[in-house]
């Protein structure tokens, strides 16, 4: 199951709503997670089941979707939130990552 | 606390093995799934391999299948990867990532990480 994320990058103000999608080429129902990572540090996971937040995670993430798009969105972007972000696919093996949003601040 | 520490990395060259640990504390070890996961220098996410909280069952990426084992000793509290025959594509740091659960596979919990480099 491939999954490909849009956009590749995107820079926005501190404040500002964003979306990011993923989309999978085949239904996977809700089988999908959402990972941060910043430089030089491990990914970290941030949603699971396309919408369900992991626990310390701020509740301005959140995610949507089933069967093949799925949205993350960060309802008031915050200085920390610069980082990349990958979407994940768990309905089968192999496992497969989305390629990567960056998201940078203004 | 729960963390898991990556061990093993360094330097080995085309065609040679290297054997990577993961070494788990502050949970029940058998009672999750693990996973590795490598980052190719400048790359994104890579999933590598997936094991069940008793071990008994394995999954791999077909880039690695037949040349890494995956294996755990659950009375050790230790995730392994066997890494033979290595390629120069298998450059990556390699990280660890602990299940939801069992059988359950979203990564929860990541190590910080070990660099493989794989060069003459």
């Amino acid at each position: 199951i491939q999954v490909t994320q849009s956009p590749s990058s995107l820079s926005a103000s501190v404040g500002d709503r964003v979306t990011i999608t993923c989309r999978a080429s085949e239904g996977i129902s809700i089988y999908l997670a959402w990972l941060q990572q910043k430089p030089g540090k491990a990914p970290n996971l941030l949603i699971y089941g396309a919408s369900t937040l992991q626990s310390g995670v701020p509740s301005r993430f959140s995610g949507s979707g089933s069967g093949t798009d799925f949205t993350l969105t960060i309802s008031s972007l915050q200085p920390e939130d610069s980082a990349t972000y990958y979407c994940q696919q768990l309905k089968s093996f192999p496992l497969t990552f989305g390629g990567g949003t960056k998201v940078e601040i203004k | 606390e729960v963390q898991m520490l990556e061990s093993g990395g360094g330097l080995v060259q085309p065609g040679g093995s290297l054997r990577l640990s993961c070494a788990a504390s502050g949970f029940t070890f058998s009672d999750y799934a693990m996973n590795w996961v490598r980052q190719a220098p400048g790359k994104g996410l890579d999933w590598v391999a997936s094991v069940t909280g008793s071990g008994g069952r394995t999954n791999y990426a077909d880039s690695v299948k037949g040349r890494f084992t995956m294996s755990r000793d659950n009375s050790k509290n230790t995730l392994y990867l066997q890494m033979n025959s290595v390629r120069v594509d298998d450059t990556a740091v390699y990280y660890c990532a602990q299940g939801f659960g069992s059988e359950n596979y979203y990564m929860v919990l990541w190590g910080t990480g070990t660099t493989v480099t794989v060069s003459s």
